[in-house]
């Protein structure tokens, strides 16, 4: 597609369930980033992906959090047994090549809205 | 304490006036500085991007400044119209090495255009 899609777009959830995030990057984007945004603050990072490394998943606040990137293309953040404190918007970025020295422009997709009830 | 500060941290302004929003940022090494605007339930958008070299970059009525001795930069809104409401953020990549694609994120500027 023309641009990074991400889905759902909202996402309404009970407390205790598990949901999927999907994030699907601009075609040839090597990088990826997903970025947690909750009301009203910064974007915070959650992990990175970039190429055939290893994933950079330091920013994951818990162990109910992951992602995987398959193929090097989609990638889809989990959470499981959601909290109220989980709600809000997951952006996902993506970039052809790392973003470092070179400049790259970094696209964000218009995130998904989760709101855990 | 976060490597990047913007201020202010909201502004009103009337449409057609100029604006200057400010970025100070202590991340070392420096790649590279990012502006991106971001309206309501939107994702963020790429305004400029500026290296080590680059001390001003325009894209239309956007102008942003860069003084990597002082680690500070600027983004001039010219002749402001509604539509740039919005908050606007700014982001700069460093850390070095294998770091070199951390990107760290101030809280943004909320601007408000007013008719």
């Amino acid at each position: 597609g023309a641009g990074v899609s991400q889905s759902p777009s909202n996402k309404v959830t009970e407390k205790g369930k598990d949901v999927e995030l999907r994030c699907d990057p601009i075609s040839g984007h090597t990088a990826l980033y997903w970025y947690r945004q909750s009301l009203g603050q910064g974007l915070e990072f959650l992990i990175y992906f970039q190429g055939n490394s290893a994933p950079d998943k330091s920013g994951l606040p818990s162990d109910r959090f992951s992602a995987e990137r398959t193929g090097g293309s989609v990638s889809t953040l989990t959470i499981q047994r959601t909290q109220q404190e989980d709600s809000a918007v997951y952006l996902c970025a993506s970039s052809l090549r790392p973003t470092g020295r070179s400049g790259n422009t970094i696209y964000f997709g218009e995130g998904s809205w989760l709101t855990v009830v | 304490k976060n490597q990047v500060e913007q201020s202010p941290q909201s502004l009103i302004i009337l449409e057609g006036k100029n604006c200057t929003l400010q970025c100070n940022y202590t991340v070392s090494p420096f790649s590279n500085l990012r502006w991106y605007k971001q309206d309501t339930g939107r994702g963020p958008v790429s305004l400029t991007i500026m290296t080590f070299s680059e001390n001003t970059k325009s894209n239309g009525r956007y102008t942003a400044t860069l003084d990597a001795d002082t680690k500070q930069s600027s983004l001039h809104i010219t002749a402001s119209q509604l539509s740039d409401s919005a908050s606007y953020i700014c982001v700069v990549t460093g850390g070095g090495g294998s770091n070199d694609y951390k990107l760290s994120f101030g809280a943004g500027t909320t601007v408000t255009v007013r008719a």
